[in-house]
């Protein structure tokens, strides 16, 4: 259980376009889901947080406007890089927030991670 | 400003043996702890998640400890794998904004 999926694996894009990135929990609903990016050999760092049927919360630095967040339904969050450039070729990872299963705390369930490279 | 420190950046031990990675967090106020493994490539998977009040938490062949006075934790692998090949991350969770703060991890390789 509490699996994590995202959608694409991997994607290589040209600068200027617009990468939508999906993230679904399969077999649990989800009423928060973060989004995270990760550099090379760097920590992971949160981009936002995202409530379902409510607009995320972005962290400080993480222009809003450039990573687009939609959490329509309780299994379903996608991120949206618009605008891509070079700079934003990442490893960008979801997780999922299931309330009480660690010994009363919320466990994040994280996904597989989107490799994104833009040329 | 919260902080997690991983030490070492990186180790290389043969199978069989025995390893401790290390971590060092500044997170106030602070909530719980957890040790993920990290396959290249891959999103990270929970090992073991700790309170201020557990010393001590098992999951397998992985031990972590926890001292919440000097605020260090450990992860000790134990009859090391080559599957065991990973980036172990140690992340604090803060009990205020629910926030987790995530170190750099450790790359660990196993060598046959």
């Amino acid at each position: 259980g509490a699996v994590v999926s995202q959608h694409p694996s991997w994607v290589i894009c040209k600068s200027g376009t617009s990468v939508k990135i999906e993230c679904r929990s399969l077999d649990f609903q989800a009423t928060t889901m973060f989004w995270y990016r990760q550099f090379p050999k760097q920590s992971l760092m949160l981009m936002a947080t995202s409530n379902e049927g409510s607009k995320a919360t972005y962290e400080q630095g993480v222009e809003k406007d450039k990573f687009l967040i939609n959490h329509a339904s309780l299994t379903l969050s996608t991120l949206t890089v618009t605008s891509a450039h070079p700079e934003d070729s990442s490893f960008y990872i979801c997780s999922a927030e299931v309330a009480g299963v660690s010994g009363g705390y919320n466990e994040q369930f994280f996904g597989p991670g989107t490799r994104l490279t833009v040329l | 400003k919260n902080q997690v420190e991983q030490s070492p950046q990186s180790l290389i031990i043969l199978e069989g043996k025995n390893c401790t990675l290390q971590c060092n967090y500044t997170v106030s106020p602070f909530s719980n702890l957890r040790w993920y493994k990290q396959d290249t490539g891959r999103g990270p998977v929970s090992l073991t998640i700790m309170t201020f009040s557990e010393n001590t938490k098992s999951n397998g062949r992985y031990t972590a400890t926890l001292d919440a006075d000097t605020k260090q934790s450990s992860l000790h692998i134990t009859a090391s794998q080559l599957s065991d090949s990973a980036s172990y991350i140690c992340v604090a969770w803060s009990g205020g904004s629910y926030i987790p703060t995530f170190g750099r991890g450790t790359s660990l390789i196993v060598h046959p």
